[in-house]
């Protein structure tokens, strides 16, 4: 899988927006581009995908650069209960093989919110 | 929503003893993947199921075992435990895989399991 690469952490104040930042500069024309998080004793969840456009659903909204080489997941108004490690992977979309289905994580950001 | 339930949230046990950890979704995925998480090595696949009775080994399927005798459950088996297996424990689902990369995995809360 394709690299990405994130600030290790950020901190933003409660019922403000967040924009956590992602590259991915040796994305493949194949790759969706997917953000999990995982709060404090939780297992991750799923946050958001997409290819090419923007994305919204109601956890969050997902710019992607035009040329794909970065991506951005905003958090309209952030909560206490948005506090957590925010992972940004590649994913092919043709993954098969050893690696079918694989999500591999990074370190992410570690987002702090404060009330 | 998914619902993924690991059975246990909290587990310690003893070196040599065979450990069963038990995963059970509720939204008929066909997939379903056995996890390890450690501080500074991220997310590791330790097994994956495609369908009943099917299994696939992951990256660190050593001293483990899987079995899936119907769709919904998923069980990860430590054969005979040893303290490099302490670990968290994730178990994740997603529906089947026609184009791979697009389907999210959901996951379970974690099994923390300590072997003394």
């Amino acid at each position: 899988d394709a690299k990405t690469t994130q600030p290790n952490s950020m901190e933003s104040n409660e019922e403000e927006p967040v924009h956590l930042p992602c590259n991915h500069s040796t994305i493949s024309g194949t790759d969706y581009i997917h953000w999990y998080r995982q709060l404090p004793s939780q297992g991750p969840e799923y946050v958001i995908h997409g290819l090419t456009s923007n994305v919204n659903n109601r956890m969050a909204s997902l710019a992607i650069a035009e040329d794909r080489k970065s991506s951005t997941l905003i958090l309209h108004r952030a909560t206490l209960r948005d506090a957590a490690v925010y992972y940004c992977i590649l994913r092919d979309i043709y993954a098969g093989g050893t690696s079918y289905g694989k999500l591999t994580f990074g370190q992410g950001t570690i987002l702090t919110v404060h009330p | 929503d998914v619902k993924v339930t690991q059975s246990s949230r909290y587990l310690v046990k003893r070196t040599g003893e065979k450990v069963f950890l038990e995963c059970v979704q509720d939204m008929d995925h066909e997939n379903m993947f056995w996890y390890r998480q450690d501080p500074g090595l991220g997310l590791r696949l330790i097994y994956f199921s495609y369908d009943v009775k099917m299994k696939e080994k992951g990256d660190i399927p050593e001293g483990y075992s899987v079995s899936r005798e119907k769709k919904e459950r998923f069980s990860l088996i430590l054969e005979s435990a040893s303290t490099n297996q302490t670990s968290m424990y994730l178990c994740a689902s997603s529906i089947t895989m026609g184009t791979g990369g697009n389907q999210p995995q959901h996951f379970g809360d974690g099994t923390r399991l300590s072997i003394l």
